[in-house]
């Protein structure tokens, strides 16, 4: 069975440094992984799609990695703002699978 | 282009009520999905469809029926509430299986 685990459960950090949040995944027999943002009492919004025959994507500050066979993904976020606060979450989906396996989140927050 | 709209976006029920959660997509996609939120657990699957008229159970169906009548609408029915049912209900659509997945606000519903 997939789990995915995010470390940490939450960072704080001042404005203007740049962060690493982190997923793992048990079976690396993935199709894709997406990172999603979710501020407080909203839905998802869709970050990164990485496929699995991708090493890493990019949009703006943020930048995403995949290490397949270790089971890992990173996404980096550059010189973060307050505007970044929010939770982050990744998921994996399997070859043939409509399902998305989700991490937990790491909750963000940016201090001005 | 409104996106994934969800209504409502709160309901209380009592324990052994009905009621029918709507999601709708203005974007063409062939693919929607239900999930629930709970704190410490992630974001859980319940029933998915690839195309108007199929629907496919995910990881915890139990409890709920979906109907997919038209290609634009989702619909999540819980049949008889039990309170092990309060949760964060959100919708999702994609283009086709495997690709970024588009979510709504999410419906906040309590059962008591």
């Amino acid at each position: 069975k997939q789990e995915v685990t995010q470390i940490p459960a939450a960072l704080s950090v001042p404005e203007g440094e740049n962060l690493v949040l982190n997923c793992s995944f048990t079976d690396s027999a993935i199709y894709n992984l997406q990172w999603f943002r979710q501020d407080p009492g909203k839905g998802l919004t869709s970050l990164l799609l990485i496929q699995s025959s991708q090493r890493e994507q990019t949009s703006g500050r943020l930048n995403a990695s995949l290490d397949k066979s270790s089971g890992r993904s990173t996404l980096y976020i550059a010189a973060s703002q307050p505007g970044d606060s929010a939770t982050y979450l990744c998921a994996v989906r399997k070859g043939g699978s409509e399902k998305l396996v989700f991490g937990k989140g790491t909750k963000l927050t940016v201090n001005p | 282009n409104a996106g994934v709209t969800q209504t409502p976006k709160f309901q209380v029920l009592k324990t052994g009520q009905s009621m029918t959660l709507q999601c709708a997509q203005d974007m063409n996609h062939n693919s929607m999905y239900w999930y629930r939120q709970d704190p410490g657990m992630g974001l859980r699957l319940i029933y998915y469809s690839a195309s108007e008229g199929t629907t496919d159970k995910g990881e915890v169906p139990d409890g709920y029926n979906v109907s997919r009548l038209k290609k634009q609408n989702f619909l999540l029915g819980l049949e008889s509430a039990a309170p092990s049912q309060t949760s964060v209900y959100f919708c999702a659509s994609s283009p086709g299986p495997s690709t970024t997945q588009y979510f709504g606000p999410g419906t906040r519903l309590t059962v008591l």
